[in-house]
């Protein structure tokens, strides 16, 4: 089955940018989405297809992706940011989503 | 506004069964796929199951295949999942979430319900 890669953590300083990676194998040819979830609280759709914003997600959360490797990119980061954050894509060949393992963004 | 609301978690020991719902509203509910993620204590999100609209097409993780039914009642806007043999793993919080298009493909998740948690212990 398909397996995505994300590091445990990452931090960044307010104001700074942060950037969190999903790894997976030929992932560029894939659409990949990211969610945030802040402590008990259930997760919300940050980006769709790879760079797409949802409406209401301001215009610091940013995405690429190509090759093994998607990353979501956090300017300016806020206090509010910090929350775990998951990488998802639908894997066509088991009709199943997959989801990352998730990283923990902790606001220094 | 889009709402999810899920029911039905409860301490189940295992081996037992347990049904879920999730009553939406706020959107042609028969027009979009609909599915299952959930989140064990401490742990990442996992796709448990998804169904299209209408309920033509069904999937399920490996995990649950064969233990878990989704399935979906388009009368009362309502999504189910119909869990059997219940294991200490699938011990988790349960959330509901819209799918984008009216089948499961190419899916993401949005919004998500607040979840309803399923404890699996003896």
């Amino acid at each position: 089955s398909y397996v995505l890669t994300q590091p445990p953590s990452v931090s960044a300083a307010p104001g700074q940018t942060a950037r969190i990676t999903c790894e997976g194998n030929n992932i560029g040819s894939k659409s990949v989405h990211w969610y945030h979830q802040r402590a008990g609280q259930a997760p919300v759709l940050v980006l769709y297809d790879d760079s797409d914003r949802p409406s209401g997600i301001p215009e610091r959360f940013s995405g690429s992706n190509s090759g093994n490797t998607a990353t979501l990119t956090i300017s300016r980061v806020e206090d509010g940011d910090e929350a775990d954050y998951y990488c998802q894509v639908w894997d066509g060949t088991s009709a199943q989503a997959v989801f990352g393992g998730g990283t923990q963004l902790t606001v220094l | 506004e889009v709402q999810l609301l899920e029911s039905g978690g409860d301490l189940v020991q295992p081996g037992g069964s347990l049904r879920l719902s999730c009553a939406a509203s706020g959107f042609t509910f028969s027009s979009y796929a609909m599915n299952w993620v959930r989140q064990a204590p401490g742990k990442g999100l996992e796709w448990v199951s998804g169904i299209s609209g209408a309920g033509s097409r069904t999937y399920y993780a490996n995990s649950v295949k064969g233990r878990f039914t989704v399935s979906r009642d388009e009368s009362n806007n309502t999504l189910y999942l119909h869990m059997n043999s219940l294991r200490a793993e699938d011990t988790a919080v349960y959330y509901c979430a819209k799918g984008r298009f009216i089948d499961v493909v190419e899916e993401y998740f949005d919004p998500w319900g607040q979840g309803t948690l399923v404890t699996v212990s003896s």
